[in-house]
């Protein structure tokens, strides 16, 4: 496997149901991200990863528990989830880098899991 | 005021024309840029980043200008498959801080 993959592609799940999508990157990279792609907005940043350690939460609800349990895995874990938040959600990793006083860090993406809630 | 924003389009264009699109962003502490591309239904790849000096990639040209906060992406020669959503990204505090804009929607017509 190359780049980012996440598993499932494809989940329907009731509002009841615990669930947990996984994204894995093989590029080596040491940050990781979670985004929510509803239609019609941009992509929204959810949870930040470097190095294991959580370095950003976009105020997302509680029923949305990611992990990080090392530098290639991501997991987000979901519990109680309202039909709002179907949504495409992509993984992403960079390897955050700093030359000339300016950072780049471009980020690659996995295909994405897209979610129905009922 | 949107951090980032762009005009959604879409831009229809025949192939072979050259068209332009702008993205400004609002907080001047943004430090590094890019432009994604996203196809229907498709995770966004990244198309390039965006460098002070400006930066070129076949057909494809971005610029950026910090003074009115704003970057460029030029799509020369256009062909039918550049049809894409093209999505800008602004990026602060290095990887934590990132925001994508809405995108802008690009058709070649044959």
């Amino acid at each position: 496997e190359t780049g980012v993959t996440q598993t499932p592609r494809h989940l329907v799940m009731g509002m009841t149901n615990k669930k947990s999508l996984k994204c894995e990157q093989h590029l080596g990279h040491n940050a990781m991200y979670w985004y929510k792609q509803s239609a019609k907005k941009p992509l929204e940043l959810m949870f930040v990863y470097n190095f294991k350690e959580q370095t950003e939460n976009n105020s997302v609800p509680s029923r949305f528990s990611p992990e990080c349990p090392n530098s290639s895995h991501l997991f987000l874990h979901l519990h109680t989830l309202q039909p709002e938040d179907s949504a495409l959600y992509l993984c992403a990793s960079s390897q955050d880098r700093t030359s000339g006083g300016s950072s780049y860090n471009e980020q690659f993406f996995g295909p994405g899991t897209r979610l129905t809630v009922l | 005021r949107k951090e980032v924003e762009q005009d959604p389009g879409p831009f229809n264009v025949p192939e072979g024309a050259t068209v332009a699109f702008n993205c400004t962003y609002s907080n001047s502490a943004s430090q590094s840029f890019f432009w994604y591309r996203q196809d229907c239904r498709k995770e966004p790849k990244l198309l390039m980043s965006v460098y002070s000096s400006g930066n070129e990639d076949g057909r494809f040209t971005a610029q950026l200008n910090r003074a009115s906060q704003y970057i460029s992406l030029l799509i020369r020669d256009s062909k039918l498959s550049d049809s894409a959503t093209y999505l800008c990204v602004a990026v602060r505090g290095g990887y934590q801080k990132v925001t994508f804009g809405t995108g802008t929607k690009l058709q070649v017509i044959p």
